[in-house]
């Protein structure tokens, strides 16, 4: 199915830990992008990236690390857990100066 | 990127037209203004985006002011399913999009 797909839905993970979020997009859309949104607030840009193997820092870059090997593909990876992360994370493609599509949001739980 | 002001909320009557103001004093001549709505917990929707002219979708029309400061989305005939946080954002990056705290919009029977 064409879209954009984030997996997990949600995850429950302890402080600590290394996790990965997926992204998945099927439209080849040259840029895409990973947000957080912490309850009651608005989404903040962690990630960007424009094209496969080029990426660049957003508004609060600090703890996560992503790759883009692949134009469909846009992992975001925390690699040490830390309880101020639990959030609600989306990932969005688009390609320049057009509409960006959101995937559903992963719900991360860090205990 | 330019930042936008938008009031923190605002009340429309179901049926009535729904007008979300927008400053964006600091817009360059290459940036875009972006409209989207983020319903509940959803991921944000794209609604419409304009350089310099008006625009007009099936969702919504856009009037950009001819110095292009400041802009209004105006959803003509708002619903119950339109109550949601409404963002304007300013960028020319790539379609990069920085959010902002966006209009909590009200539409009320």
């Amino acid at each position: 199915d064409a879209g954009i797909t984030q997996s997990p839905r949600y995850k429950i993970t302890e402080t600590g830990r290394q996790v990965t979020l997926m992204c998945h997009q099927t439209w080849s859309h040259s840029y895409m992008f990973w947000y957080r949104q912490d309850l009651g607030h608005g989404l903040r840009l962690i990630y960007y990236s424009a094209a496969a193997d080029i990426t660049d820092k957003g508004e609060v870059p600090d703890g996560y690390v992503v790759s883009r090997s692949k134009t469909e593909n846009f992992p975001l990876t925390l690699e040490s857990a830390t309880r101020s992360q639990t959030s609600v994370y989306f990932c969005a493609s688009s390609e320049q100066n057009t509409e960006a599509f959101f995937g559903q949001g992963t719900r991360l739980t860090v205990v | 990127d330019a930042k936008t002001t938008q009031p923190t909320s605002m009340d429309c009557a179901e049926g009535r037209a729904a007008n979300l103001p927008c400053n964006h004093s600091t817009i360059s001549g290459n940036e875009y203004v972006y409209w989207y709505r983020q319903i509940h917990s959803q991921g944000p929707q794209y609604i419409i985006h304009g350089l310099k002219n008006n625009e007009t979708n099936e969702m919504a029309s856009l009037i950009i002011t001819e110095d292009r400061k400041s802009s209004t989305l105006i959803l003509p005939h708002a619903t119950l399913r339109d109550t949601a946080v409404y963002y304007c954002i300013v960028s020319n990056q790539g379609g990069k999009l920085i959010f902002g705290q966006g209009t909590e919009l009200s539409v009320k029977p």
